[in-house]
């Protein structure tokens, strides 16, 4: 268990309105992910960190933004919402090895 | 993106069976993880693999990291009814760096 929350739970939102998504660890990993589940894709990397304030781009980073100001809070901002960012959202970090990574319980998210 | 070819895709089988499931990649990875997601929660980790023909146990779990470096394996043996989820397998190249996951397996079992 890494101390992985993540909030909201579920979120319900609008096309076009920004949203924030957040991730919040306990255990003091350097790493964090930011994850999309979709059926057919599976689990997609959107952005990672190594570090406060030190973030890159994953998979399928497009529409999506994220910022780290502290260890433990990584945040994941969709500046616009579209329809095809409904998905469930997982947030993951690694532990001492940096092998293997923890996810968080999720946060679905529908844009109608 | 890449993608790691996960199968089968589903599998119904009867409670006390046991189950084999794979992946298979057209790239090495230095590290093979295998997790489960139950409905609604996120994937928990069950083993992790590091070295190329490495054979790891987790209870009635076994994974093994395939010799070329391009497949895993996963056997649950004795299934029981709270085995059913769905079980992922993930690729990674180095440490720290994104997980590649495949479409993973839908298990089923009827006790």
């Amino acid at each position: 268990d890494a101390g992985i929350t993540q909030s909201p739970r579920h979120k319900v939102t609008e096309t076009g309105t920004p949203v924030t998504l957040r991730c919040h660890q306990t255990e003091n990993h350097r790493y964090m992910y930011w994850y999309r589940q979709d059926p057919g894709h599976g689990l997609r990397l959107i952005h990672y960190s190594y570090g406060v304030k030190d973030t890159d781009k994953g998979e399928v980073s497009d529409g999506y933004s994220v910022s780290r100001s502290k260890t433990e809070d990584f945040l994941l901002t969709l500046e616009s919402a579209t329809s095809s960012q409904t998905s469930v959202y997982f947030c993951a970090t690694t532990g001492t090895a940096y092998n293997e990574q923890f996810f968080g319980p999720g946060t679905r998210l529908t844009v109608l | 993106g890449q993608q790691l070819n996960q199968s089968p895709q589903s599998m119904f089988i009867q409670e006390g069976e046991d189950v084999s499931m794979n992946c298979t990649s057209s790239s090495i990875f230095n590290t093979w993880l295998w997790y489960k997601q139950d409905p609604g929660e996120g994937p928990v980790l069950l083993i992790a693999l590091y070295k190329a023909g490495e054979l790891t146990s987790n209870g009635r779990l076994t994974a093994q990291f395939g010799i070329t470096r391009k497949d895993s394996f996963l056997n649950i043996s004795a299934s029981i009814p709270s085995d059913v989820g769905i079980y992922f397998c993930a690729g990674q190249l180095e440490a720290g760096n994104m997980l590649t996951f495949g479409g993973g397996t839908r298990l089923m079992v009827k006790p």
